[in-house]
């Protein structure tokens, strides 16, 4: 089965670190996602593209997060710099269009110390 | 505005127990389409189904069952014969359904669900 894939799996860090999530949508899916856990908020969108193009970045703090899309086969998330309260589960989805699921990846587990 | 809500934060239920999660949503697009996924302790989110706006048809996937009513603007989730593989965070979700917005998900706050032997 295709499957999303994001790296690192788990990341420790401490404040002021730059931090960088990547992630390989499925081969072939056109809208990317970026969706941010933690026990407060639950799961919220941080930011989205189709067809590589930025649609919407409105949940993520601008001053301190970036999203990119360089090639189709690559999605990153950067975070500079980093605070404690940016500790959560960042997950990458992707899907084609609205007629399809979501497909999501297991995760960045982020530790900012 | 789009708006999921789970109205129960956790259930406990003994093995073999039938059991129904609670969906609720709001939108105020005519086409839509809602998403069930689970979330076993390992973390990871798992697709479990879609159902479009247009298809009110329950559905049955083996233990699994689906109640959708346009007019309650409910989407339940039962779950037959309880097994403790079952024990997991389950999040009910809603997505538009415009061209230039993709597929974006609004996600319930989730019902953590344990299953015991």
């Amino acid at each position: 089965d295709a499957r999303v894939t994001q790296t690192p799996r788990h990341k420790v860090t401490e404040m002021g670190q730059e931090v960088t999530m990547r992630c390989q949508p499925i081969l072939g899916h056109n809208t990317v996602f970026w969706y941010r856990q933690t026990m407060m908020q639950g799961l919220e969108l941080l930011a989205y593209f189709r067809n590589r193009a930025p649609l919407d970045d409105s949940g993520m703090p601008k001053d301190r997060f970036s999203a990119e899309m360089p090639d189709a086969t690559l999605a990153t998330l950067k975070i500079q710099p980093s605070e404690p309260r940016d500790s959560a589960v960042y997950f990458c989805a992707s899907g084609y269009d609205s007629n399809q699921p979501q497909h999501f990846g297991d995760g960045t587990r982020l530790s900012i110390l | 505005a789009q708006k999921v809500t789970q109205a129960q934060t956790e259930i406990s239920v003994v093995e073999k127990e039938d059991v129904t999660l609670d969906c609720v949503y709001e939108t105020r697009d005519t086409t839509y389409y809602l998403f069930w996924y689970k979330q076993p302790p390992s973390g990871e989110l798992v697709f479990l189904i879609r159902r479009n706006s247009f298809d009110e048809q329950n559905e049955i996937s083996g233990r699994y069952s689906w109640n959708f009513q346009k007019s309650t603007s409910s989407f339940n989730f039962t779950i037959t014969a309880s097994q403790v593989v079952d024990s997991a965070v389950y999040f009910c979700a809603l997505s538009e359904a415009r061209e230039t917005s993709g597929s974006r998900l609004t996600f319930g706050e989730g019902t953590q669900l344990t299953v015991n032997p």
